[in-house]
């Protein structure tokens, strides 16, 4: 089935950007979704579809797509960015969504 | 405004058996495909199962199928998993979420229930 790979950890200091990478087999084929997840909390959809923003996230989230790699870049890291972020893609040839291994942001 | 709330959670025997619940409001549930999303302590998202916004669409992940059943009763606004020969490795909280329909993301979840499977 489809892997995807993330980074274990990413450590940033406030005000700078932190960029999150999914790696997968031509990744670039396809729609990623990223989610952020809070201790305690349910995840919430923070990109859908590369670089699409529900409403309510702020700006400084962003998203790109290519090649073997998307990435979700933070700008302008706040204390309040500290969370885990997972991608997902749909994995069309079993017919069912993939989740990344998941990302934990420290913001120093 | 959307609200997905998840019961039925708890501890159970390896071997037992258990039904969740979510509960769905603010939206037109029979407009939506619903999936169980499970996340074991310390770990992971891990996709569960879906299930298309009709029922007649139904996938699980190779880990829970001829365990678990997913149903959905659109009259009552309600997404069920059965979970049936529950293991020590099931233990995880369920999260229920939706989506408009299979590649498209997951924009609400719910708060979760934690099922604890222990002798």
């Amino acid at each position: 089935s489809y892997v995807l790979t993330q980074p274990p950890s990413v450590s940033v200091a406030p005000g700078k950007t932190a960029r999150i990478t999914c790696g997968g087999n031509n990744i670039g084929s396809k729609s990623v979704h990223w989610y952020q997840q809070k201790p305690g909390q349910a995840p919430v959809l923070v990109i859908y579809y590369d670089s699409d923003r529900p409403s309510g996230i702020p700006e400084r989230f962003s998203g790109s797509n290519s090649g073997n790699t998307a990435t979700l870049t933070i700008s302008r890291v706040e204390a309040g960015d500290e969370a885990d972020y997972y991608c997902q893609v749909w994995d069309s040839s079993s017919d069912h969504p993939v989740f990344g291994t998941g990302t934990k942001v420290t913001v120093l | 405004q959307v609200q997905l709330v998840e019961s039925g959670g708890g501890l159970v025997k390896p071997g037992g058996s258990l039904r969740l619940s979510c509960a769905a409001s603010g939206f037109t549930f029979s407009d939506y495909y619903m999936s169980w999303i499970r996340q074991a302590p310390g770990k992971g998202l891990e996709w569960v199962s879906y299930i298309s916004s009709s029922g007649s669409t139904i996938y699980y992940a190779d880990s829970v199928k001829g365990r678990f059943t997913i149903s959905r009763d659109n009259a009552k606004n309600s997404l069920y998993l059965q979970m049936n020969s529950l293991r020590a490795e099931d233990t995880a909280v369920y999260y229920c979420a939706r989506a408009k329909s299979g590649g498209t993301p997951f924009d609400y979840w719910g708060q979760g229930t934690l099922v604890t499977v222990s002798s």
